[in-house]
C-alpha cells in the first residue's frame, strides 16, 4: 500500500531563514508526486508536481522541490521564507491507482 | 483556470437530518470527482472517487449509504451526509480532476460541517 509520511510536523522558522520540509513516500512504481499548501481559513493550492523529466521541480512563490528516486523523497524547499508562507503544507503521492494519498502535514510558522 | 467551488461554505444541522453538499467544476470539465474529509490539524482522508455516470467507488471504512455520492454531469458531483450524527462533523473537501492527461486535482474550498 502507499503511504506518504512528513518528517515535520511543525515548524517555526523566522523571515528569510531557509526551509526543508521532509517527505517520504512508500511504493514501487511510477509515481506523481506533488506538494499542497494551505493557507489559514483558505482551500489547498497546488504548489508544484512531478511527473517525469528532471527531478528538480519550481513551482509558485519561490518554492522547489526535489525528486530523489534512489530516497524515495520529494523534499519541499525554499531559501528564504516570508511570514505570508505560514500555512500548511501537504505532500502526497498518486501510484496507478490515480488517488492522492496525504501526509500528515506540516505546519509552519513564520516569525516577522 | 481550474477553479471548484463547494456549497455550502458551512452547515449546521441537527442530528438524524441530511445534508447535501456540492461541488463543482467552473471552468473545466471533471470526469473524476473526489471527496475527502479532513480533521482539525490533521492530513485529508479520502473517502470516495465519483466517476460521471457511474458509482462512486468507496474507501474501506466509509458507509456508502451514509454517504451518498452522486456525480450526474462533468461538472458537478454531491455528497449527502444522511441522517448525521455529531460525530460526522468536519470539514469535507472535494476535488476535481480535469482528465486532460495530466493527472492533477484541483480543490474546492471544503464545507464545515457541524451536526448537533
Amino acid at each position: 500500500a502507499q503511504s506518504v509520511s512528513q518528517h515535520n510536523h511543525h515548524v517555526i522558522l523566522s523571515e528569510a531563514a531557509s526551509l526543508e520540509l521532509g517527505c517520504n513516500y512508500s511504493y514501487g512504481g511510477t509515481v506523481n508526486l506533488f506538494w499542497y499548501v494551505q493557507y489559514p481559513g483558505q482551500h489547498l493550492q497546488l504548489l508544484l508536481k512531478y511527473f517525469s523529466g528532471d527531478p528538480l521541480v519550481k513551482g509558485i512563490k519561490g518554492f522547489e522541490a526535489e525528486f530523489i528516486k534512489s530516497k524515495f523523497s520529494f523534499n519541499l524547499r525554499k531559501p528564504s521564507v516570508q511570514w505570508s508562507d505560514t500555512a500548511e503544507y501537504f505532500c502526497a503521492v498518486n501510484g496507478n491507482t490515480g488517488k492522492l494519498i496525504f501526509g500528515q502535514g506540516t505546519t509552519l510558522q513564520v516569525k516577522p | 483556470g481550474a477553479v471548484v467551488s463547494q456549497h455550502p461554505s458551512w452547515v449546521i444541522c441537527k442530528s438524524g437530518t441530511s445534508v447535501k453538499i456540492e461541488c463543482r467544476s467552473l471552468d473545466f470539465q471533471a470526469t473524476t470527482m473526489f471527496w475527502y474529509r479532513q480533521f482539525p490539524k490533521q492530513s485529508l482522508m479520502l473517502m470516495a472517487t465519483s466517476n460521471e455516470g457511474s458509482k462512486a467507488t468507496y474507501e474501506q471504512g466509509v458507509e456508502k449509504d451514509k454517504f451518498l455520492i452522486n456525480h450526474a454531469s462533468l461538472t458537478l458531483s454531491t455528497l449527502t451526509v444522511t441522517s448525521a450524527h455529531p460525530e460526522d462533523s468536519s470539514f469535507y473537501i472535494c476535488s476535481a480532476r480535469d482528465g486532460t492527461g495530466v493527472d492533477t486535482q484541483y480543490f474546492g474550498p471544503g464545507t464545515r460541517l457541524t451536526v448537533l
